[in-house]
């Protein structure tokens, strides 16, 4: 089973809301991710969490903050979001193995439109 | 850095014949790995097949096939018997071996949008 889950689906929120994206993934890899992609645009990483230690893409804004509580589940926090941060949303997971990263199994993302 | 290039933003195929997809990288490393992923409308990032540099023999999976040309740097996809199902956008992807540290994730390329003729 190469099963990533992604909760919501699909997500509508102003400038002034705060939310959260959450991701799952019961194959017990050990390293998963966030992208951002935009319409017609291949994804942008955006975080990795790798046996719990997080990387990050320097050119994210501090308006998203991922949080991995467990080696199972990736969230992304959400605030003060502006109307550019439309897109769909991405996580990934992979065995994260030390000596590299392996095969990268994708969620079905989550729609987000900022309003 | 690392770089990838797919050079055809759409192809055309009849359905059950055979088309090619191209792709280049750059790199600097000897052992990384290569990816194909399908992304249909529905914006589910599909996994088609995978290649590893230090492999020789050119990965299958039933009809999809890559011919994989290190020295060259090419990483082409060959999808035979063309189905409706297969139209959907196509990503080549690159990843290290060994990370170097921080954020470095999969390197995608453009894409190419592939179109299914009935």
């Amino acid at each position: 089973d190469t099963e990533v889950t992604q909760t919501p689906k699909h997500l509508v929120m102003g400038m002034t809301n705060k939310k959260s994206l959450k991701c799952e993934q019961h194959m017990g890899h050990r390293a998963m991710y966030w992208y951002k992609q935009k319409a017609k645009k291949p994804p942008e990483l955006m975080f990795v969490y790798s046996y719990e230690k997080l990387s990050i893409n320097e050119s994210v804004p501090s308006r998203f903050s991922p949080e991995c509580p467990n080696s199972s589940l990736l969230n992304l926090h959400l605030h003060a979001l502006q109307p550019e941060d439309s897109a769909l949303y991405l996580c990934a997971s992979s065995q994260g193995a030390l000596a590299g990263r392996e095969t990268q199994y994708f969620g079905p993302g989550t729609r987000l439109l900022v309003l | 850095a690392q770089t990838v290039t797919q050079s055809q933003p759409e192809m055309s195929v009849q359905e059950a014949e055979t088309v090619t997809l191209s792709c280049t990288y750059d790199t600097s490393e000897s052992d990384y790995y290569l990816f194909w992923y399908k992304q249909p409308p529905s914006r589910q990032m599909i996994l088609v097949i995978r290649q590893e540099a230090y492999k020789q023999q050119n990965a299958t999976e039933n009809r999809f096939s890559v011919n994989f040309q290190k020295a060259a740097k090419s990483f082409s996809l060959k999808i035979s018997d063309s189905q409706l199902g297969d139209a959907a956008m196509y990503f080549c992807a690159y990843n290290p071996l060994y990370s170097g540290g921080g954020a470095d994730g999969l390197t995608f390329g453009k894409g190419t949008h592939l179109i299914i003729q009935p």
